[in-house]
């Protein structure tokens, strides 16, 4: 099955500085990354995804880097801010066809904290 | 609220007690999933739906656990004779199946089960 790793496991920077959280995947089969971000006992939002046809995507501050050869994803924050402090989980996904049910593999999280 | 919903938010049980969760996913989702989410870790995959159909099960998903969508709408996820290894946060997510593959999940704000 699908394998998720994250790294760091904890990340702190000053505000406004830019913020880079890494993923590997194990699955070649896998076409579809989200970025979730999850705030103390709150449910998980997503903030922004690829597709595996496309190697990056940006909205605003945040952006998405895709190398499908090596199997490995990037979230980056520019410009972060006191209230992007969260935990941040990648995951990996087959989109839904055929025998693939679209089940999230997430990586283990990433603890974002922005110091003002 | 039109967002997932799970009843209850928090339950606390004795270990050897039976509990249940309901998730009421996005009106018109079709397709339902759960995860289980312990402290520090990225959620997991646990079980999913396709409107009344269960079509994926993870091998997490002991004998002692079990899951329904009798009408295709709300779900539940029952636990017999829990363990204090139940204990974990349990997330509900659902996403419209369709054209283009729609991928966001959305989820639920998840039921806390500790069990003491």
């Amino acid at each position: 099955g699908e394998n998720v790793e994250q790294h760091p496991s904890t990340l702190s920077v000053q505000e406004g500085d830019s913020a880079v959280i890494k993923c590997t995947y194990s699955d070649s089969a896998s076409n579809y990354f989200p970025w979730y971000k999850q705030e103390l006992g709150k449910r998980p939002q997503l903030i922004i995804d690829i597709r595996s046809n496309v190697g990056e995507k940006k909205d605003q501050r945040i952006a998405v880097t895709l190398n499908k050869t090596a199997k490995h994803f990037s979230l980056h924050i520019t410009e972060t801010q006191p209230e992007d402090s969260a935990v941040y989980f990648c995951a990996a996904s087959r989109i839904p066809g055929g025998t693939s049910y679209g089940k999230l593999t997430f990586g283990q999280g990433t603890i974002l904290t922005v110091h003002p | 609220d039109t967002g997932v919903s799970q009843d209850p938010r928090h339950k606390i049980t004795k270990r050897g007690q039976n509990v249940t969760f309901r998730c009421d996913p996005i009106s018109e989702h079709n397709r339902l999933y759960w995860y289980r989410q312990t402290l520090g870790q990225g959620p997991e995959f646990l079980t999913y739906f396709q409107n009344e159909a269960q079509l994926e099960k993870s091998r997490l998903l002991s004998d002692r656990f079990s899951a329904e969508r009798p009408k295709g709408s709300f779900s539940t996820l029952e636990i017999q004779r829990t363990e204090q290894g139940d204990s974990a946060m349990y997330l509900c997510a659902s996403n419209p199946s369709g054209l283009a593959a729609y991928n966001e999940q959305f989820f639920g704000p998840g039921t806390r089960l500790t069990v003491l």
